[in-house]
């Protein structure tokens, strides 16, 4: 099983200022098609996750262009260039490399200062 | 609009039996994954399984394989997953969700509560 470890799993964060979580895989996330299977997810209070980055760094439909997605192999990163009150929630890194085993990241809780 | 919509709360004792559903609209149903994530009570995102519906072709990830099924009725676009035995350690929220490289859309939840 690929385990997923996320940092930090708390995020304190100013509104404006920028916010980056970091996971990291066990064994590479690379695919002999050349892409990252390392995708992430808000989940906000109450209700299901969404997606808001797919292959490391595709947004999804509707996702500000103020979240990033960065990196290769097994160090991925998530940032937000500038923290808004409606980003509060619980971020969660997937790998969908491994079939069947998908995993996840344990989640990084982001709250505003 | 793509939606997966979900059955509604249950609650059952240890030992019962339990179907849950997931029904998916406004796209080819048959031609993506369904997968199922399980969410204990303040806990994170733990992904159980998928099943293709065009041809029930199924994948369990280890720590659920029997111990949940997980089943489709593409005539009625529905995949279920189900238990032959609960235990109070199955209570949580359920989500299904469509796999694509990722997880592009995922259903509301089902909460089942399990308590004697």
């Amino acid at each position: 099983e690929i385990v997923m470890a996320q940092s930090p799993l708390s995020l304190p964060v100013t509104p404006g200022e920028p916010a980056s979580i970091s996971c990291r895989s066990s064994q590479s996330l690379l695919h002999n098609n050349g892409y990252n299977y390392l995708h992430w997810y808000l989940q906000k209070p109450g209700q299901p996750p969404q997606l808001l980055i797919y292959l490391v760094s595709n947004r999804a439909s509707g996702v500000p262009d103020r979240f990033s997605g960065s990196g290769s192999g097994t160090d991925f990163t998530l940032k937000i260039s500038r923290v808004e009150a409606e980003d509060v929630g619980v971020y969660y890194c997937m790998q969908t490399l491994q079939s069947p085993g998908y995993t996840f990241g344990q989640g990084t809780k982001l709250e505003i200062k | 609009e793509v939606q997966l919509v979900q059955s509604g709360t249950e609650v059952k004792k240890p030992g019962e039996s339990l179907k849950i559903s997931c029904k998916g609209f406004g796209y080819n149903f048959i031609t993506y994954w369904i997968g199922w994530v399980r969410q204990m009570p303040g806990k994170g995102l733990e992904w159980m399984g998928i099943i293709y519906p065009d041809d029930s072709d199924t994948r369990y990830s280890p720590s659920f394989e029997g111990r949940v099924t997980i089943s489709v009725d593409k005539s009625i676009n529905t995949a279920y997953l189900q238990w032959s035995s609960l235990k109070a350690s199955d209570t949580a929220m359920y989500y299904c969700a469509r796999q694509t490289s990722g997880i592009d859309y995922w259903g509301q939840g089902t909460l089942v509560t399990v308590s004697s």
